[in-house]
């Protein structure tokens, strides 16, 4: 069955810092690897990695996929309170059993 | 572009009743998803619609739920007879039929079942 792992659960942290938000994963037809931000409501889309060693950035934010170890890192510079949320990632599969598995989520809160 | 459209937003309903969600996915979308976070867990798999086809139910819990897509194009998720352990937020997501696909979520429904 496939799994994704997240790590760490939970964490806190003050304004300003930088985190390093972990997920391993074990698929089979692996496909993609994404990253979403969920606040209040809807889970909204960050990055889609598909190769590994190459980083993809967005402002503050970035990620890398490793593939032959099975995990991907996504980081956040400089946090900002509107940062907290829940980090979820969830890994993509193909070939008729098209889904997305997730992980349980890292639940990120920036103290001002 | 609108977004996915779930409602209710919330529901409140007793053992063995019936309520039905509804999922009005992004317009052009073939595909769409249904899932479901329980509490304390992830959020899981319930199926794949591509347009009005079951592509992939290899998610639903059991016999009480049923989804339909009339058309292809908005979707219901009815639970009949609700049972405690249904309670929890159940998201829809749709994307359209290129790749690399593009899920856009909705809001969800938080379900409780008393």
């Amino acid at each position: 069955e496939d799994k994704v792992v997240q790590s760490p659960l939970s964490l806190v942290v003050h304004e300003g810092d930088t985190v390093t938000l972990n997920c391993s994963y074990e698929v089979t037809n692996f496909r993609s690897l994404l990253w979403y931000k969920q606040e209040k409501k809807a889970p909204t889309f960050l990055f889609m990695l598909t190769s590994s060693g190459i980083e993809k950035k967005s402002g503050r934010l970035s990620s890398i996929l490793d593939k032959k170890e099975l995990f991907s890192i996504l980081n956040i510079t400089a946090t900002q309170t509107g940062d907290s949320a829940i980090y979820l990632c969830a890994v993509e599969s193909n070939f008729g059993n098209e889904k997305l598995t997730f992980g349980t989520g890292t639940r990120l809160t920036i103290i001002p | 572009e609108a977004g996915v459209t779930q409602f209710p937003s919330h529901s409140v309903i007793e053992k063995g009743q019936t309520v039905t969600l509804r999922c009005d996915p992004i317009s052009g979308h073939d595909n769409l998803y249904w899932y479901r976070r329980v509490m304390g867990k992830e959020i899981k798999f319930l199926l794949h619609f591509v347009k009005e086809s079951k592509q992939d139910e290899s998610g639903m819990p059991n016999n009480r739920f049923l989804a339909e897509r009339t058309g292809g194009t908005y979707s219901t998720l009815k639970v009949q007879p609700a049972e405690l352990e249904d309670s929890g937020v159940y998201f829809c997501a749709s994307s359209s039929r290129g790749l690399p696909r593009r899920y856009t979520f909705g809001s969800g429904t938080r379900l409780t079942v008393v």
